[in-house]
């Protein structure tokens, strides 16, 4: 199993700033994941962090609104741009298991209000 | 067009009885299928899962069911125990060995009572 640590843990911002959400693992990873979860929604994936190359990001995320950084296979950052109400959401790091299956191992979340 | 749906947003069991979470899927590319389990002010944990292959896995108390041919799986939880609070999510993937196409459903909240 994988020790993810994500930080801040939970955070209250103003409309139009920005927030960069931290994620460091205990081991050496080739993709991170991060996952938005909206208030009585699923987790729903934002974007893969790969290490060397840009991250890929799902249908409906942008990278201008959500830049990743990968600098290295043990950490990700998550930045949420221009932020609005609607970006009040759980945000979560996850990295799958080194066993080759689909199972995910997630941080504790960054809990997200933007006011 | 939510493809993995869990209806029951949340359920109420008495310790020591059986608790049952339902999953539905729509997508039958779906062939690996997961539990999590998520406390609050924490991340999900994997719980159990079963490939599409099989119809039943079982770890302790915990027994996944799945009904390809009606989309359906289930979680038993046998017997339920004031820890087991929590909220459950279903996944589903249709790349095995890949975890970067997981599909959540909704969650169903648990709640255990003495």
């Amino acid at each position: 199993s994988a020790v993810i640590s994500q930080k801040p843990s939970r955070d209250i911002c103003q409309r139009g700033t920005s927030l960069t959400i931290q994620c460091q693992v205990d081991s050496q990873v080739t993709m991170m994941f991060w996952y938005r979860q909206q208030p009585g929604q699923s987790l729903t994936l934002i974007a893969t962090a790969n290490q060397g190359s840009e991250a890929t990001y799902e249908s409906g995320f942008v990278i201008d609104k959500f830049p990743i950084s990968r600098p290295n296979l043990t950490f990700s950052t998550l930045t949420v741009s221009n932020m609005s109400p609607e970006d009040s959401s759980i945000y979560l790091c996850s990295v799958a298991d080194s066993g080759g299956n689909e199972k995910l191992f997630f941080g504790s979340g960054t809990q997200l209000s933007v006011l | 067009d939510q493809q993995v749906k869990q209806n029951s947003p949340s359920l109420s069991v008495q310790e020591g009885r059986i608790s049952i979470l339902n999953c539905d899927y729509t997508n039958s590319m779906f062939d690996y299928f997961l539990w999590y389990k998520k406390y609050p002010a924490e991340g999900p944990t994997f719980l159990i899962s079963i490939s599409s292959i099989k119809d039943k896995n079982e770890d302790g108390r915990f027994t996944v069911f799945l009904n390809k041919s009606a989309k359906h799986l289930s979680l038993h939880i046998v017997p339920s125990q004031p820890g087991d609070s929590a909220v459950y999510f279903c996944a589903a993937s249709g790349n095995t060995g890949t975890a970067s196409k997981l599909t959540f459903g909704t969650g169903t909240r648990l709640q255990v009572t003495l």
